[in-house]
């Protein structure tokens, strides 16, 4: 089955700290991926995807994601966190093959603490 | 300007009434979505059109029926809700069109609307 996991309900860092939010996937064939965040009470709000090409896919606010094919992985990251960066994010996959399917992961709450 | 909007913001009913949501859209793309999230934040896709072409539909309970006017509204009508239909309902829009290269591209999402049932 085709699905995507975020392994942490919850990532606290210390303001100024590099950033990591964990996303894996399993989808047959090549994947679409995308970082989604959520502020309390607001809809999502995009930041970067991966489609093809360079792996490292550089996104809004400072964000960046690394695309590993053969860890079936599309880790969220930033240098240096910022409280502001405090909310919820979702990792989501679409499989290449079935492009009209999109499965978001469960969410991860990132606090960061000043 | 607000990109994605939605109305009502918050919908109180009781078991058993139909109610609808709207959504619209100011940003010229051409797919619409809804989608469920849940107490627990899980998201879903139920739907989406394509220049008012229905063009996905999950596995929805058919008391759930979309319409889109226009390629810039996307109405959602629920007839005979139930408790299990509390929850936040968010609209959204993109530029790509799922099923084709880059699948469903940027989406830009509305500031959802939170259903009670009672």
């Amino acid at each position: 089955a085709q699905s995507v996991a975020q392994p942490e309900d919850q990532v606290n860092v210390a303001e100024g700290n590099p950033l990591t939010v964990k996303c894996t996937y399993s989808v047959s064939g090549n994947p679409y991926l995308f970082w989604y965040v959520q502020y309390p009470n607001r809809g999502l709000q995009f930041l970067l995807k991966y489609i093809t090409g360079d792996n490292l896919v550089k996104g809004s606010y400072g964000f960046e994601a690394e695309f590993n094919k053969s860890q079936t992985s599309f880790h969220l990251k930033k240098p240096s966190a910022l409280v502001s960066d405090s909310a919820l994010y979702f990792c989501a996959v679409t499989p290449y093959s079935s492009a009209s399917k999109i499965i978001f992961g469960s969410g991860t709450r990132l606090s960061i603490r000043p | 300007d607000t990109a994605v909007s939605q109305t009502p913001k918050y919908l109180v009913t009781q078991m058993g009434n139909d109610k609808s949501i709207k959504c619209e859209q100011n940003l010229g793309h051409d797919t619409m979505y809804w989608y469920k999230q849940d107490s627990k934040k899980f998201l879903k896709i139920m739907f989406s059109y394509n220049n008012k072409e229905l063009i996905i539909n999950e596995t929805v309970p058919n008391r759930f029926s979309p319409k889109s006017p226009d390629k810039a509204h996307l109405n959602l009508h629920i007839n005979s809700l139930e408790l299990g239909d509390s929850a936040v309902y968010f609209c959204a829009s993109s530029q790509g069109h799922p099923g084709l290269a880059g699948g469903f591209g940027e989406q830009y999402f509305g500031p959802g609307t939170r259903l009670t049932v009672t």
